[in-house]
């Protein structure tokens, strides 16, 4: 069965700490892995996207892994922000079908404190 | 972010009741989905549409459907809302490898 597990289930820090966030998953075969930021009664806003042949891509603060031999991902957030505050969700793509099906992890929810 | 629009945000109804969410896109993407989350757990997809007059069914079965007449409009109707349709309804619409998610409606049925 295709599934993507993520860990943290929640996570609190420091405002200024850094964090990672582990996703793993049997989804195969692979297409894609991509992390999602969901805020609070907001819809999914795409972080990273990583192929196969991937294995770190950043944007700004954010540095995702990828280790497509183990399937396992992670998330590094660095010198956090009360902005961060958010669940930050594992998304792994196959290409078994045109339509490229998506497998969503249940997120990560982090707080940032003051 | 996307152009991508759903309408209403936020819906308190009384069980029976018929009701359409919106969602509308100006990007010209022709992939659309519907996706239902309850809190703190996954995405569950509901419905897709490769392109007009193109709707399939999810994973997840739903008591709603969907029509795409345009390419820009993808709306979702419940014919009778009942308390357990509850959650949050997301939109998305994709092009190659991105989706990109409207702001959700989160429906509430009484």
């Amino acid at each position: 069965k295709n599934q993507v597990e993520q860990s943290p289930q929640s996570l609190i820090i420091l405002e200024g700490k850094n964090c990672t966030l582990q996703c793993n998953y049997t989804v195969s075969p692979f297409s894609n892995l991509r992390w999602y930021k969901q805020d609070t009664g907001r819809g999914p806003v795409s972080l990273t996207i990583m192929t196969f042949s991937e294995n770190t891509k950043s944007n700004g603060r954010y540095t995702a892994t990828l280790d497509a031999d183990t399937k396992q991902s992670s998330l590094h957030i660095t010198a956090s922000q009360l902005s961060d505050s958010a669940s930050y969700i594992c998304v792994v793509s196959d290409r078994g079908s045109t339509l490229g099906r998506l497998y969503f992890g249940r997120g990560t929810q982090l707080t940032v404190w003051p | 972010e996307a152009d991508i629009y759903q309408t209403p945000r936020y819906l308190v109804i009384g069980t029976g009741k018929k009701i359409t969410l919106e969602c509308s896109q100006t990007m010209g993407h022709d992939k659309m989905y519907w996706y239902q989350q309850d809190p703190g757990m996954e995405l569950h997809l509901i419905h897709y549409s490769y392109g007009v007059n193109s709707t399939e069914k999810g994973d997840l079965s739903s008591e709603s459907t969907v029509s795409r007449i345009r390419t820009e409009h993808f709306p979702l109707t419940l014919e009778s809302a009942r308390p357990s349709h509850t959650s949050q309804y997301l939109c998305a619409s994709s092009v190659v490898n991105e989706q990109f998610f409207g702001p959700g409606t989160r429906l509430t049925v009484l």
